[in-house]
């Protein structure tokens, strides 16, 4: 399983809304789809599993979707603190772990 | 609160051997699948290995296969990870994270540097 991110660096104002895309290479299941935000010089962060579920005291401006082999990362309003780079991740016993290469939202 | 902290990183020779530790504190250790994550500088991230909260089940990445073997002492609260025949593409990162399934990474430590270079 190869996952895609797209693009690779989106670079936005605060405020505005950010659409982080991640491609699976075959259909999988949306029972274990996840997404990370990094920020610089610290571990990576749950904000969203199972496609749409945000993790404990992610705010509700972070929004997942999707299925079969194409989902989205939503930040519906950027905030100065979202800049950083984020993460999709297959997590499933068969085909096993997977983490997409990452999508940098920079500040424009 | 759940707290997880690494140990055990280094500067090895290609070849070489390392163990990495992760004391875990704050949760219910032997109850929960533990994980290894790596990032190498500049790059993303990526799974290494898996053990369920028993200790009965790995998992292990195609790239550490036969090479890394993960373990667990639940009566000490720590996660192991063995580190043998180590190569410069091994230099990474190495982050702990504990999972309520099994890959979903809710809770990680701040990770131990490990370098292999000649």
């Amino acid at each position: 399983l190869v996952l895609t991110q797209s693009p690779g660096i989106l670079s936005l104002s605060p405020g505005v809304r950010a659409t982080l895309s991640c491609r699976a290479s075959q259909s999988v299941s949306s029972s274990y789809l996840a997404w990370y935000q990094q920020k610089p010089g610290q571990a990576p962060r749950l904000l969203i599993y199972g496609t749409s579920n945000r993790a404990t005291g992610i705010p509700d401006r972070f929004s997942g979707s999707g299925s079969g082999t194409d989902f989205t990362l939503t930040v519906s309003r950027l905030e100065p603190e979202d800049f950083a780079v984020y993460y999709c991740q297959y997590y499933d016993y068969s085909p096993g772990i997977t983490f997409g290469p990452g999508t940098r939202v920079d500040l424009k | 609160e759940v707290h997880l902290s690494e140990s055990g990183g280094g500067f090895v020779q290609p070849g070489g051997s390392l163990r990495l530790s992760c004391a875990a504190s704050g949760f219910s250790f032997s109850t929960y699948a533990m994980s290894w994550v790596r990032q190498a500088p500049g790059k993303g991230l990526e799974w290494v290995a898996s053990i369920i909260g028993s200790g009965d089940t790995t998992y292990y990445a195609d790239s550490v296969k036969g090479r890394f073997t993960i373990s667990r002492d639940n009566s000490k609260n720590t996660l192991f990870l063995r580190m043998s025949s180590l190569r410069t593409e091994d230099t990474a990162l190495y982050y702990c994270a504990k999972s309520l399934f099994y890959g979903d990474f809710w809770d990680w430590g701040q990770g131990t540097l490990v370098t292999v270079s000649s």
